[in-house]
């Protein structure tokens, strides 16, 4: 069975401009939560899907959102970039929310 | 907000020495999770614990649920080069959010 794929793997972003993120869920997991984290930090919980609705979301602007399509699927979305967004973004998916996450390598964005 | 604290920060070992990390709350979590990053990759689960009090072991590594479900430690027994990394705490809350720890870098030296 394969893990959690994200793509791409590193990312360079001009500020002002907007970028998607895209993750693809272990097989057989429903369940993908989106997480940021910057340089020397924990990571910290951005939003969760749950059969394509978002069903959590942690304390960030409405300028990052996400979609989960039927395959279970997922893309970050973050619009009108600022330095501060420079970061390693984690997926992490797993069976209906339960605490078996598995996280993919990450998709490192750099914002100029 | 919800703020785990990890101490150390970071700490040089010796290869086959064992190491002590702890993560402490203000608030009291039902459940504490134990992570390992390693440079260029995402957090890996090494240890669940569910119940206060709760001792579990994973090969070389322990992990005790304070009894006053504000505190958790992390022990790693005769370490080896490949246990380097960062080690995250973290607690569930609402929705399944996981709430990560400051972390300790652990580098061992031969």
């Amino acid at each position: 069975e394969t893990g959690v794929t994200q793509s791409p793997t590193h990312l360079i972003k001009t500020r002002g401009q907007q970028v998607t993120l895209r993750c693809s869920s272990q097989s057989g997991h429903n369940t993908v939560s989106w997480y940021q984290q910057a340089l020397g930090q924990g990571p910290q919980f951005i939003f969760q899907y749950y059969r394509e609705e978002e069903n959590g979301r942690g304390n960030f602007p409405p300028r990052f959102s996400g979609l989960q399509f039927p395959n279970y699927s997922s893309e970050l979305n973050v619009n009108a970039l600022e330095l501060d967004d420079s970061a390693l973004y984690l997926c992490a998916s797993s069976t209906d929310g339960n605490y078996g996450y598995t996280f993919g390598s990450g998709t490192r964005l750099t914002v100029v | 907000g919800q703020q785990l604290n990890q101490s150390p920060q970071s700490m040089f070992i010796q290869e086959g020495e064992d190491v002590s990390m702890n993560c402490t709350s203000s608030s009291i979590f039902n459940t504490w999770l134990w992570y390992k990053q390693d440079p260029g990759e995402g957090p890996v689960l090494l240890i669940a614990l569910y119940k206060a009090g709760e001792l579990t072991s994973n090969g070389r590594l322990t992990a005790q649920f304070g009894i006053t479900r504000k505190d958790s430690f992390l022990n790693i027994s005769a370490s080896i080069p490949s246990d380097v990394g960062i080690y995250f705490c973290a607690v569930t809350g609402t929705a399944s959010k996981l709430t990560f720890g400051t972390g300790t870098r652990l580098q061992v030296t031969l």
